[in-house]
């Protein structure tokens, strides 16, 4: 079992729609979560990250977090081209270290 | 502000030679990390220091690989002999400190080609 599991995708999603990326991990002690977007060819950015289980808001996007069911996820509301990407979950392990999933492509379709 | 900076962007260079990135840290940031990504394996954390020490090298792939942080605003990674299969390209990131919330925030990466 991977310890950060994504779907690879491609997800598809017209714009204007809700995309809806999840993530698993294996961890138990994991204590903070993180969503990073990468276009082809650049660099990871960090766009969310949450600590404390349920929701936190931030413009458009939203991360959930259920570490009884060990999952995390993230909303992006009235999608747009532009946030076609690749969407990388990250979970931490003992501190600083970050691990990461194979991440889920996102297409917006206009 | 600057964000972390790497150099070169772009490396190609033979098999067996000396290759060496160069990473700076974003100021007042006390952790650095390096990642190496590839298709095949994603993004690997290979080694990470905190106040200038390493402190988890476990993901260094083997001896040819190494890594120093001579002071808190410069760090190297160093591959030789560089071998095709350590074509990837390699992340430099930093965070503000140690811990389980302190989020990391990469440099624009150096896309290695070993020939």
């Amino acid at each position: 079992q991977k310890e950060v599991e994504q779907n690879s995708g491609p997800l598809s999603v017209p714009e204007g729609a809700i995309a809806s990326l999840n993530c698993t991990y294996s961890d138990r002690g994991s204590q903070s979560f993180f969503w990073y977007r990468q276009y082809s060819g650049k660099s990871p950015e960090l766009i969310m990250f949450i600590y404390s289980n349920g929701d936190k808001e931030d413009g458009r996007f939203t991360a959930q977090l259920n570490k009884a069911s060990q999952y995390v996820s993230l909303l992006i509301r009235d999608s747009q081209p532009s946030d076609s990407a690749t969407y990388l979950c990250a979970v931490t392990k003992g501190g600083n270290k970050l691990v990461f999933g194979a991440g889920t492509i996102l297409r917006v379709k206009s | 502000d600057a964000g972390v900076i790497q150099s070169p962007r772009h490396e190609v260079t033979e098999m067996g030679q000396e290759v060496t990135l160069r990473c700076k840290p974003i100021s007042g940031h006390n952790s650095l990390f390096w990642y190496r990504q590839t298709m095949m394996r994603g993004l690997e954390l290979l080694i990470y220091f905190n106040n200038n020490v390493p402190i988890d090298d476990s993901g260094m792939p083997e001896d040819r690989f190494s890594a120093k942080m001579p002071n808190a605003s410069f760090s190297t990674l160093k591959i030789q002999p560089s071998e095709p299969r350590d074509s990837a390209v390699y992340f430099c990131a930093s965070s503000p400190g140690q811990g389980d919330y302190q989020p990391q925030h990469f440099g624009d990466g150096t896309r290695l080609s070993i020939l």
